[in-house]
């Protein structure tokens, strides 16, 4: 079954305490990117990474880290947490061709004390 | 730059009732529009797209009609069900080939 998988699903964590969300996909896609999803202003683009070693920052890039190492595979990484990062995060994949038609994971709620 | 302006939710219907929801957009160029559906506990998925001027997507007995001179791709849907409870996003695809999304609009549907 094609699919995004991003664990954990749930996490709870305090300021400053490093944290990793992984994120695989199995469709082969080129194109990976983070989204954060906060009450009223919709999903705001992180990074995005258009091929292995290839990434790039979104709108609102501050604070997160992310790497791409293997096609399958985008983390995206807070070195450092603050309490304004909690929000709800999501992966997505597409085509390269088809980067409008993204394809997302079921979403990371991250809650920073 | 490019944006999306969806009208604000939470919306609530009764079953079988008639469903809009707003969608306005402001772009250079051509974009193509979209919906993204979110039902709960998941991750966005397309609902449908229109890619030019007076296209219309449908899917699950949704519609949408791309209206280039009033730049809205408004929702609508003839008789919801509880099941299409869920948050719904207008996006557009900017010119870099970039998803760029409206706040979103909440749907609950009552029995």
């Amino acid at each position: 079954e094609a699919q995004v998988t991003q664990n954990p699903r749930y996490l709870i964590t305090v300021t400053g305490k490093k944290l990793t969300v992984t994120c695989s996909q199995n469709m082969n896609h080129e194109y990976m990117s983070w989204y954060r999803q906060d009450p009223g202003l919709g999903l705001r683009q992180i990074y995005y990474s258009m091929n292995v070693e290839v990434t790039d920052k979104g709108d609102v890039p501050e604070g997160y880290k992310v790497s791409r190492k293997e096609k399958r595979n985008f983390p995206l990484i807070l070195e450092s947490p603050s309490p304004n990062q909690t929000s709800l995060y999501f992966c997505a994949s597409s085509t390269r061709t088809g980067m409008n038609i993204q394809y997302f994971g079921a979403g990371t709620r991250l809650s920073v004390l | 730059g490019d944006s999306v302006t969806q009208m604000e939710g939470p919306v609530t219907l009764s079953e079988e009732a008639f469903l809009t929801i707003n969608c306005t957009y402001t772009a250079t160029g051509y974009p193509s529009l979209f919906w993204y559906v979110q039902y709960p506990g998941e991750g966005l998925q397309l609902l449908l797209k229109a890619t030019k001027a007076d296209d219309k997507g449908s899917n699950k007995g949704f519609e949408a009609t791309y209206r280039k001179e009033t730049t809205s791709f408004h929702l609508e849907k003839g008789s919801v069900q509880v099941s299409d409870s869920a948050v719904y996003f207008c996006a557009l695809s900017s010119n870099t080939g970039k998803l760029i999304f409206g706040q979103g609009t909440t749907l609950q549907v009552k029995p």
